[in-house]
C-alpha cells in the first residue's frame, strides 16, 4: 500500500500523559500536513513540515503541541500533557510539492481518546 | 469566523437520482476548491477539484461548478449509487497549501 499510514489509529491516554501520533507519507512526497478534526467540524489545519523543517505552525496550539519530520522515519506530533479537549481525530496528508494545486492525500487519521 | 460554509448537514438522495452538495465561501481570494469524501473511520478521500479560472470540471460522474460571484461551489453526483454515501467535505485556499474546510455533509443514497 504506497499510501499515507498513520499509526496508531486509535490512542487512548489519561489527562497529563503524552501522545505521539505518526505519519509516514505517500512514497515520493517530501511535504506532510497535520490537520485534526473535532467531533461536528470540519478538519482545522495545524502544521506542515518538510524534511527536517517546519514551514508553517500557525494552526498549531502553542504549547503542549509540537511536530516533527525527521530526516529519516516517520512524521511524529506529539502532545504533552494531554487535556480532555484534545479529543479528536488527527489526521496527516502528504503531496508531492507545497503548491496548492498539488492535491494532498490524507491517511486513515489516529482517533485520539483522553480520559 | 467559517470561511467554508456547508450548510445542509445532511442530504438523502434515491439511487438513480442526481445529487447535489452545495459549499459556500466568504474569501474573495480563494482560488482553488476541492471536494474530498470520507467514509466512517476513514481518511478523506479526495475527488475532484476546480482552479477559480474555470467555472466547471468534470470527472466520470462526478462535476464540480463554481460560481465566483456568488462565491458558491457545488457538487453534483449523476447517477447516485448506494456506495456514493458518505460525508463530503468542501475545502479551499488561497494560492497556498493551508486547506480550509467546511463542516461536511452527510449523503444517504437509498437504494
Amino acid at each position: 500500500n504506497a499510501g499515507v499510514m498513520q499509526n496508531p489509529r486509535h490512542l487512548v491516554r489519561r489527562r497529563g500523559q503524552e501522545a505521539r501520533l505518526r505519519c509516514s507519507p505517500m512514497k515520493g512526497h517530501s511535504h506532510v500536513y497535520w490537520y485534526r478534526q473535532l467531533p461536528e467540524e470540519g478538519l482545522k489545519f495545524m502544521v506542515y513540515l518538510q524534511k527536517e523543517n517546519i514551514i508553517d505552525e500557525s494552526g498549531m496550539p502553542k504549547e503542549r503541541f509540537s511536530a516533527e519530520f525527521p530526516k529519516e522515519g516517520p512524521s511524529i506530533l506529539r502532545i504533552q500533557q494531554v487535556v480532555r479537549g484534545d479529543s479528536a481525530a488527527y489526521f496527516c496528508a502528504s503531496s508531492s510539492s507545497g503548491r496548492n494545486t498539488d492535491t494532498q492525500y490524507f491517511g486513515p487519521g489516529t482517533r485520539l481518546t483522553v480520559l | 469566523d467559517q470561511q467554508v460554509k456547508q450548510n445542509s448537514p445532511s442530504l438523502s438522495v434515491q439511487e438513480g437520482r442526481i445529487s447535489i452538495l452545495n459549499c459556500d465561501y466568504t474569501n474573495s481570494m480563494f482560488d482553488y476548491f476541492l471536494w474530498y469524501k470520507k467514509y466512517p473511520a476513514e481518511g478523506p478521500t479526495f475527488l475532484i477539484s476546480i482552479s477559480s479560472i474555470k467555472d466547471k470540471n468534470e470527472d466520470g460522474r462526478f462535476t464540480v461548478f463554481l460560481n465566483k460571484s456568488a462565491k458558491h461551489l457545488s457538487l453534483h453526483i449523476v447517477p447516485s449509487q448506494p456506495g456514493d454515501s458518505a460525508v463530503y467535505f468542501c475545502a479551499a485556499s488561497e494560492g497556498t497549501y493551508k486547506y480550509i474546510f467546511g463542516t461536511g455533509t452527510r449523503l444517504k443514497v437509498l437504494a
